[in-house]
């Protein structure tokens, strides 16, 4: 079926160190792989995405990569800031539409 | 700016009411969706538009209705709304060709009690 599975559903991180969070996908067809961020009371808002013709990249601190073949991809956020704290969201595209992950809460301590 | 904009922003309603929440778009659009946000479930899908003569039904169709009334209308209504259908609800607009970022409107905060 159409799915898309998101870990971890928390995380917990001390400002500066690394977050990851990752994906996985149900249909090989898929190929576009957006990442939303959604701050407390606001609309999901676009971060980056990938499309399935590359592997990685990048934009200032954060990063997306993409494994076609295991059908999983990840978001990187490096040298975590207060402000990144927020819900993730990653989705993949099936068909002409998109689907969602279930969501993370990334929590920044400082 | 153009933008999504989803009125209203805040609703209570009774069991049993008929409610529409009502999404308008300035960015030219073709693409529309209307998403439901649960805590642990993310956006699931209720209905999408590809444009005004296309509905189609999404993950969680159940319960809810449709109306594309113009490229840039997209309505939803909930014939009887029951509690299980308390949640925030997001409306959003992709253009018309391929996969691409989709906009989200503000998010409407339903509550029905």
């Amino acid at each position: 079926g159409e799915n898309v599975e998101q870990h971890p559903s928390t995380l917990s991180v001390q400002e500066g160190d690394s977050a990851v969070i990752k994906c996985t996908y149900s249909d090989s067809a898929s190929n576009y792989f957006p990442w939303y961020k959604q701050e407390l009371g606001k609309r999901p808002q676009l971060i980056i995405d990938i499309r399935s013709n590359v592997g990685e990249k990048k934009d200032q601190r954060i990063a997306v990569t993409l494994n076609k073949t295991a059908k999983h991809f990840s978001l990187h956020i490096t040298e975590t800031q207060p402000e990144d704290s927020a819900v993730y969201f990653c989705a993949a595209s099936y068909g002409n539409k998109l689907v969602f992950g279930a969501g993370t809460i990334l929590r920044v301590k400082s | 700016d153009a933008d999504v904009t989803q009125t209203p922003r805040n609703r209570i309603t009774k069991t049993g009411k008929r409610i529409m929440l009502e999404c308008s778009q300035t960015k030219g659009h073709d693409r529309m969706y209307w998403y439901r946000q649960d805590p642990g479930l993310g956006l699931r899908l209720i209905y999408y538009s590809f444009d005004v003569k296309d509905i189609n039904k999404g993950e969680i169709s159940d319960g809810y209705s449709v109306s594309r009334q113009a490229q840039a209308k997209f309505s939803l209504s909930l014939e009887s709304a029951i509690p299980n259908q308390t949640a925030l609800y997001f409306c959003a607009t992709q253009a018309g060709q391929g996969n691409t970022e989709a906009f989200f409107g503000q998010g409407t905060r339903l509550t029905v009690v």
